[in-house]
């Protein structure tokens, strides 16, 4: 089984600030990684995804990630935030194989993320 | 693509009463997820579809909770009866096995179950 941890429930900085966001993970297999964002009141979209390539993965809106396999770490960063990236940030998990578990996810608990005039 | 469509977006209903969740992919998805998203447990995967077929519903929390698919264009999440501590989003998400296996989750229902 996959489990992941997000080390920070609430990350407050100033805007234009860099901003980490920190995930790890646990698999016994070889997996996928990604992270969603959550606006109040809405569903999650997909921020950046890492299947295979470059540790180093880029996003929407200035977001980016970096795959780390030895420290089976996957956290996010963005060197300037806005006011409109305040928002819950999720990432998650899928085994990278086939077959009808494809595209299950695992979560972790979430990172609320408040950017600060 | 209109993106996964749920109905209703609100819900509010009294203890002991049906709840109906409803869930249409997008076309040419063949795998179906629904999530439930609360304060206290985050988002937990309920059950998933693979072709229509209940893949694992291991997730569902009691035999209160019930999915179907029908066809591949439809889901539904029933609940009966419901309860005070059955209040949370529900999110419905598909995918295909033949691109990324990354979800692409609709706008959520929310349930408040009084």
């Amino acid at each position: 089984a996959q489990s992941v941890t997000q080390l920070d429930s609430q990350v407050p900085v100033f805007e234009e600030a860099p901003v980490e966001l920190r995930c790890n993970y646990s698999s016994s297999v070889s997996v996928y990684l990604f992270w969603y964002v959550q606006y109040p009141n809405q569903g999650l979209q997909l921020l950046l995804k890492y299947l295979s390539g470059s540790t180093l993965v880029k996003g929407i809106n200035g977001f980016e990630a970096e795959f780390n396999k030895s420290q089976t770490s996957f956290h996010l960063r963005k060197p300037s935030v806005h006011i409109s990236d305040t928002a819950e940030y999720f990432c998650a998990v899928t085994i990278n194989a086939g077959g009808t578990s494809y595209g299950k996810l695992t979560f972790g608990q979430g990172t609320i993320l408040t950017v600060h005039p | 693509d209109a993106g996964v469509i749920q109905s209703p977006r609100h819900e509010v209903t009294e203890m002991g009463q049906e709840v109906t969740l409803r869930c249409k992919p997008i076309s040419g998805h063949n795998s179906l997820f629904w999530y439930r998203q609360t304060m206290m447990r985050g988002l937990e995967l309920l059950i998933y579809f693979n072709n229509n077929v209940p893949i694992d519903d291991s997730g569902m929390p009691e035999d209160r909770f019930s999915a179907k698919m029908p066809n591949a264009s439809f889901s539904t999440l029933k609940i009966q009866p419901s309860e005070p501590r059955d209040s949370a989003v529900y999110f419905c998400a598909s995918s295909t096995t033949s691109g990324p296996p990354q979800g692409y989750f609709g706008p959520g229902t929310r349930l408040t179950v009084l």
